[in-house]
C-alpha cells in the first residue's frame, strides 16, 4: 500500500530536548515537504527536498532541520525544542514537482513545556 | 512567488443550502490548484484539483470549482449542504516549477447547521 507513514503520532516533550519526527516514503517520490499546521494560519511549509540531498526553506524554517539522504526518509528534527513549535506537523511526498498526487501523512501532534 | 488567500476564516450554512468557498491565488506561472478537506482530528484529503485541463473541475462529495484565470480565482461549490460537510477546507496551489512546492491558504472552517 501506498503511503507516508510518520512517526510519531503524539509527542510531548520539554523545552530544550532534541527531538526527531520521521518520515517515510515507500513510492521512491523525489519531491518531499514538512508543513506545520496553526489554528487560524493553515498549513505552513517549513522545508521541502527536490530529491536526496537536496532541500530548501519554505516560510517557517526557524529552529527546524531536515535531511534527505536516502529518498525514502526525510526526519524533521528540532534541536531545541520551544513552546512555540507547540503544532500538528504533517509531512508530504510527491512523484512530480506540482504535488498533482501528494501524499500526506497521518500528522505528529507535538507539544513542548 | 506563489500564494493562496482564502476569503472567510469561518462559513456557515444551513443544511440544503449552497456552500461557496473563496479561493484566490498569486503566481507567476500557469498553477496547479487544489482543494483539501481535513475532518475533525483527522489528516487531509484530496476534494479536487486543476491541472490545465478542463477549468470546472467536478471533485468527491459533490464538490466542484471553476479556475478563472482572468479572476485569479478557484472558488470551491456545493449546490447543497450536508451535515457531514461540516470540516476545514483549505486551497493551495503550486506553480509547477524546479522547487516541487505546494503552498496551502490559511484554511476555512465550514459549519452546517440543522
Amino acid at each position: 500500500e501506498a503511503q507516508v507513514t510518520q512517526n510519531p503520532r503524539y509527542l510531548i516533550t520539554v523545552t530544550g530536548k532534541k527531538l526527531t519526527v520521521t518520515c517515510s516514503q515507500n513510492m521512491n517520490h523525489e519531491y518531499m515537504s514538512w508543513y506545520r499546521q496553526d489554528p487560524g494560519l493553515g498549513l505552513r511549509q517549513i522545508y521541502y527536498s527536490m530529491n536526496v540531498e537536496v532541500t530548501d526553506k519554505g516560510d517557517v524554517p526557524e529552529g527546524y532541520k531536515v535531511s534527505r539522504k536516502e529518498k525514502r526518509n526525510f526526519p524533521l528534527i528540532l534541536e531545541s525544542p520551544s513552546p512555540n513549535q507547540t503544532s500538528l506537523y504533517f509531512c508530504a511526498s510527491s512523484a512530480d514537482r506540482g504535488f498533482t498526487e501528494a501524499f500526506f501523512g497521518q500528522g505528529t501532534r507535538l507539544t513542548v513545556v | 512567488a506563489q500564494s493562496v488567500t482564502q476569503l472567510g476564516s469561518h462559513v456557515s450554512v444551513s443544511e440544503g443550502a449552497l456552500v461557496l468557498l473563496r479561493c484566490n491565488y498569486s503566481s507567476s506561472v500557469p498553477p496547479y490548484l487544489f482543494w483539501y478537506v481535513q475532518y475533525p482530528n483527522q489528516g487531509l484529503q484530496l476534494l479536487l484539483k486543476y491541472t490545465s485541463a478542463a477549468t470546472l473541475v467536478k471533485g468527491i462529495n459533490g464538490f466542484e470549482a471553476e479556475f478563472k484565470k482572468s479572476e485569479t480565482s478557484f472558488h470551491l461549490t456545493k449546490p447543497s449542504a450536508h451535515m457531514s460537510d461540516a470540516a476545514e477546507y483549505f486551497c493551495a496551489v503550486s506553480d509547477r516549477g524546479s522547487q516541487g512546492n505546494l503552498i496551502f491558504g490559511k484554511g476555512t472552517k465550514l459549519s452546517v447547521k440543522p
